[in-house]
């Protein structure tokens, strides 16, 4: 079965400034899909990035970048020049092929001033 | 806005009772989600359709179940409601293929509180 982990329950981080999360999965599967989705104080859950892991690129969207090292089994996720909205929980989420998602615990980021 | 509609936003109501939560998925899209999501047990994924067909289960109870309809959005029906039962229900839908499309978008969620 696949597990996600995230071992940072709570980081913080000034605005402006860089913060990296962490998740760690463990799957047998070679080719799965691997998500970083955020959740606001509102509880919606949105997409922040997605990453293919045929794919030996990192993805990147604006400020977010993922670090996927797939021998390592590990899917950072940077946020460059934090904002005060970018305060939320982060969940790093695997998912097989037109699967279900399966979460990790979550990071609380909290940008201050 | 993901697209992905739920509905009622809040529901409270009291142990024993049943409920139905709505989702409509996005335009074009064939698969539907549901997960719960509890401060104990975290994000779980309850179950999923596609195109009208169950395709996977995942931790649900046997008090709960769902469909998918012709039109494509489902409901979510929960009864004999316990206090444990309370949490923040996610409806997520997706293309439902494999590929770069296949990618979750969810809706805002339906609070259930049962007292």
């Amino acid at each position: 079965a696949q597990t996600v982990t995230q071992s940072q329950p709570e980081m913080s981080v000034q605005e402006a400034e860089t913060v990296t999360l962490s998740c760690t999965y463990d799957t047998s599967e070679s080719n799965y899909y691997l998500f970083w989705y955020k959740q606001p104080p509102s509880r919606q859950m949105i997409l922040v990035i997605r990453q293919e892991a045929y794919k030996q690129q990192n993805a990147t969207e604006n400020r977010f970048s993922v670090n996927f090292q797939k021998a390592a089994k590990s899917f950072s996720l940077k946020i460059s020049d934090s904002q005060l909205g970018d305060t939320a929980m982060y969940f790093c989420a695997f998912m097989k092929h037109a699967d279900k998602l399966i979460f990790g615990t979550g990071t609380r980021l909290q940008v201050f001033p | 806005d993901s697209g992905v509609t739920q509905t009622p936003k809040h529901l409270i109501t009291a142990t024993g009772q049943r409920v139905t939560l709505r989702c409509s998925p996005r335009s074009g899209d064939l698969s539907v989600y549901w997960y719960q999501q509890s401060l104990d047990q975290g994000l779980q994924f309850l179950i999923q359709y596609y195109n009208g067909e169950e395709r996977a289960k995942g931790n649900i109870l046997e008090r709960f179940s769902a469909q998918q309809f012709p039109d494509l959005h489902s409901e979510l029906n929960l009864s004999s409601l316990e206090l444990g039962d309370s949490a923040l229900y996610f409806c997520a839908s997706s293309v439902g293929t494999s590929g770069y499309l296949d990618t979750q978008y969810f809706g805002p969620g339906t609070r259930l509180t049962v007292l």
